[in-house]
This record gives C-alpha cells, structure tokens and sequence, in this order.
C-alpha cells in the first residue's frame, strides 16, 4: 500500500449523514486520486487534484466533495445528496510526470444504512 | 462506457500452471497498466507497455499490446497460491486532455494449492 493511509478502513453511517473519509500519503506526491469501486466493476474516478488548491472532477462527482490544502492531504466527503454511497473507495497518488503509475491506499468500505 | 473489458471475469488454475487474462478496448491509447488488487485491499502497479511497445517483461509477468487488435494480455508464469488476487487493465490517454487512467472490471485470478 505504499506510503498511502486511509482511514477508517469500516466506516458505518446512517442515511443522510455527511461523512468524511481521510487520505494521507508521504510519497510526495503532487497528484492525489479519489476512485469508488463497486461489485464486478472497475474503479471509477470521482476527483483528482494535480496540485495543492485545485482539483477537477472525474466521471462521477455529484453528491461528493473534495479539498486539496496540503499537499500531504485529500480529503473525500460523501454528502447526503450522494444517491447510492455505499461502496468501497481508494484513494491514490502519483508524480504529475508519470501521472499513469498510481499508488493506491488500503481504501475505505463505507456502509450507509 | 468503460474503455478496457478484461477477459474472463474469473480464472481459476493449478498452482505451477501459467495464468492468461486479455484486456481489449476500444480507442487509442497512450499506455496500457496492468494493476493487482488483493481482496479488500488497494491496487498494486504491475507494468506499464506504451502503445510503440508490442511486449515487456517484469519477473514472471509478461505483458503484449496489439493496437491493430486494441487488446492485450498478461501472462502470469508458474502461477503461485500468492497470485490469487483480481487484475485489472487501465488504458490512458486519446482525446481527453487529462489522459485519464480508465479501468476494466477486472478478472478474478484464483490459484489453486
């Protein structure tokens, strides 16, 4: 799992609730991912920050939230406006120039009920 | 619509025994990775093969492109109870600014003892 740390590993949360999930890396890296991966499908980008104070959305960014103010730091909120949160989420990061070689934290498991 | 579908979705073989999982999509690319995840847990990189690149090596992964054929394939050697894990393709780079990393669903490798 590299120098990636997310935590929790289990986080349960009621429906409704706003929840934050942590990703820290000490790699240096400047670009930070956040990926959701469901049963059978492969990972699907939800945010990605090239450098501190700024990110982008990925392919599926309604009902999440992000902010890049370290560049340790990446921080992921599932917001209450997120339809289906209940998914195991990655986060990961790269050097800007080999941007394609990602390292990946052990992830979160979220279940919201 | 997912860029890269690895095939089968599940493999299960012999320990000794050699491992093959295809990868095929469907518009240009920059690279092809190949990635591992062990169960609950992050991804790993494997290998990277650039699109002017037909075959490379790591250990006992051997990776081929064909982008006449829009496919690859990893070959996992003398496969060990410690391959049992999913591997997943992603495919970077084509029209979008960001070269966005785009990941199959993954196979399910399972090697028997």
């Amino acid at each position: 799992d590299g120098g990636i740390t997310q935590s929790p590993k289990y986080l349960f949360r009621k429906e409704g609730q706003n929840v934050t999930l942590s990703c820290e890396q000490n790699l240096n890296h400047d670009a930070m991912y956040w990926y959701r991966q469901d049963p059978g499908q492969g990972l699907r980008l939800i945010y990605y920050s090239q450098i501190v104070n700024d990110f982008q959305k990925g392919d599926i960014a309604e009902g999440y939230s992000v902010s890049r103010e370290k560049k340790e730091s990446f921080p992921l909120t599932v917001t209450s406006a997120q339809k289906n949160p209940t998914a195991f989420y990655l986060c990961a990061s790269s050097m800007v120039q080999s941007k394609y070689e990602q390292y990946f934290g052990p992830g979160t498991r979220l279940t919201v009920t | 619509s997912q860029q890269g579908e690895e095939d089968p979705q599940a493999l299960s073989i012999q320990e000794g025994e050699n491992a093959t999982m295809n990868c095929s999509y469907k518009t240009s690319i920059n690279n092809l990775q190949w990635y591992r995840q062990n169960s609950g847990r992050g991804l790993v990189h494997l290998i990277l093969i650039r699109s002017n690149e037909r075959e490379k090596h790591s250990g006992r992964l051997r990776v081929t492109l064909d982008t006449s054929k829009k496919s690859s394939s990893l070959l996992i050697t003398a496969s060990r109870a410690a391959d049992t894990a999913s591997y997943f393709c992603a495919t970077a780079g084509g029209a979008t600014s960001y070269d966005k990393v785009i990941f199959g669903p993954g196979t399910s490798l399972s090697v028997i003892p």
